[in-house]
């Protein structure tokens, strides 16, 4: 099954810098999200972005989407220290399994303040 | 408040105790979905549900069993659990359609000895 791997797999930046997470799938996909995970807590939804679009624009966040290089990334701009979790990505496929969405390992992110 | 719950929270339990870890969700969505994480390996999905009595097989199904009898609750049942089970498990639920965004429970940690 298709999955999506983030790179890098942790970074950490100073609090007012920008963070950008990278993504990479394999097969063709319906939509691409991302999801934030505060250590040890359950997923919550960041924002979704489907196949025909290229940019996606949500209060800090900025995502872009490359179908042709199969590829996202997730931009946070002005880190805050409450930035500080893991980021997924998450693919869905076409058709009948675009519902189904698979996970990549994530991103973690330390915001210091 | 729309939520998915998920009992117990923590669990030690020893190998071959048969256990259940209820989930439930109050937003009438169609769609509701196990996954567990583990440290390396993302998050990877056990089972999932399209609908009442419609289930079907994830990536890693072997050792749960699951059941779904009413909309708002989908159960994982481990019959015979096992070290290589110890995982942090959640439960998602989200709605049908193609362009599905996953509402995730706060986690149940289990550990097997």
């Amino acid at each position: 099954s298709q999955q999506g791997e983030e790179d890098p797999q942790a970074l950490s930046i100073q609090e007012g810098e920008n963070a950008t997470m990278n993504c990479s799938y394999k097969t063709s996909i319906n939509n691409l999200q991302w999801y934030r995970q505060n250590s040890g807590r359950g997923l919550v939804h960041l924002i979704l972005i489907r196949s025909n679009e290229r940019e996606k624009h949500s209060g800090r966040l900025r995502v872009t989407l490359d179908t042709s290089k199969k590829s996202s990334s997730l931009l946070i701009t002005a880190s805050r220290a409450a930035d500080t979790a893991s980021y997924f990505c998450a693919t869905g496929g076409p058709g009948a399994g675009s519902y189904q969405l698979t996970f990549g390992k994530g991103t973690k992110l330390s915001v210091i303040p | 408040e729309a939520q998915v719950t998920q009992n117990p929270r923590y669990l030690i339990t020893v190998t071959g105790k048969k256990l259940t870890v209820t989930c439930s969700q109050n937003m009438n969505h169609e769609y509701m979905s196990w996954y567990r994480q583990d440290p390396g390996l993302g998050l990877r999905q056990i089972y999932y549900s399209m609908n009442v009595e419609v289930t079907d097989k994830g990536d890693v199904p072997e050792g749960y069993k699951v059941s779904r009898k009413e909309k708002r609750n989908f159960p994982l049942i481990l019959e015979s659990p096992s070290p290589n089970q110890t995982s942090l498990y959640f439960c998602a639920s989200g709605t049908s359609g193609a362009y599905n965004e996953q509402f995730f429970g706060p986690g149940t940690r289990l550990t097997v000895l």
